[in-house]
């Protein structure tokens, strides 16, 4: 069956440090990824697509690659601020056709300290 | 513009009751998803509506139904409530093009004593 793996242990981290996260699927040949925040009390937020065919995508101070190779997605935020706290979820499609079913990792919790 | 609004917010059930989640869009969007979150397991989709008059069951359906009631809503229903369904129920909807990002609501906070 399919598998999402995130690190279920709390990055924390110096504000001004990068922090990278890790994404890694078995038995998945995916077309796109995705990365979403969420804060607590609160509904996921989408922040970036990656397709299988892109190495890289950067919005801002986050940036996320995709190795198809490795099955594995890192999502890095530089220049990390205390708003960065959040958990962060990496979602992949399960299906080929249209409908856009994703699944979703457990998420990795950051905590950036002043 | 308020997104995805999900009512209500918290709700306490006793065994064998029932309710249903309401779920409302204002996007236009073709697609609609209700997923449930539990600690340590991630988002777990229960049902999902590609379009309008349409609806199957994804991952988790056992104990649930589903009423596409119009392009804007997309209720979710336990008829017998049982403790393992205490969770966090998110309403999300999308374009429903393959990629399209998903939009959630802020979710239900259920439990079932």
């Amino acid at each position: 069956s399919q598998k999402i793996e995130q690190n279920s242990e709390a990055l924390n981290i110096q504000e001004g440090k990068t922090a990278t996260l890790t994404c890694n699927y078995t038995n998945y040949s995916p077309a796109y990824l995705q990365w979403y925040r969420q804060d607590p009390g609160r509904g996921p937020v989408f922040l970036l697509l990656i397709r299988e065919n892109e190495k890289e995508k950067r919005k801002e101070r986050l940036k996320v690659t995709f190795d198809t190779t490795l099955k594995q997605s890192l999502f890095h935020i530089t220049a990390s601020q205390p708003a960065d706290s959040a958990t962060y979820l990496c979602a992949l499609d399960m299906t080929t056709d249209s409908w856009g079913k994703l699944q979703f990792g457990a998420g990795t919790q950051v905590v950036v300290t002043p | 513009n308020a997104g995805v609004t999900q009512t209500p917010k918290f709700q306490v059930l006793k065994t064998g009751q029932s309710m249903t989640l309401q779920c409302a869009q204002d996007m236009n969007h073709n697609s609609m998803y209700w997923y449930r979150q539990d600690p340590g397991m991630g988002l777990r989709l229960i049902y999902y509506s590609a379009s309008e008059g349409t609806t199957d069951k994804g991952e988790v359906p056992n104990g649930y139904n589903v009423s596409r009631l119009n392009k804007r809503e997309f209720s979710l229903r336990l008829e017998s409530a049982a403790p393992s369904q205490t969770s966090v129920y998110f309403c999300a909807s999308s374009q429903g093009t393959g990629s399209s990002p998903l939009h959630f609501g802020n979710g239900t906070r259920l439990t079932v004593t």
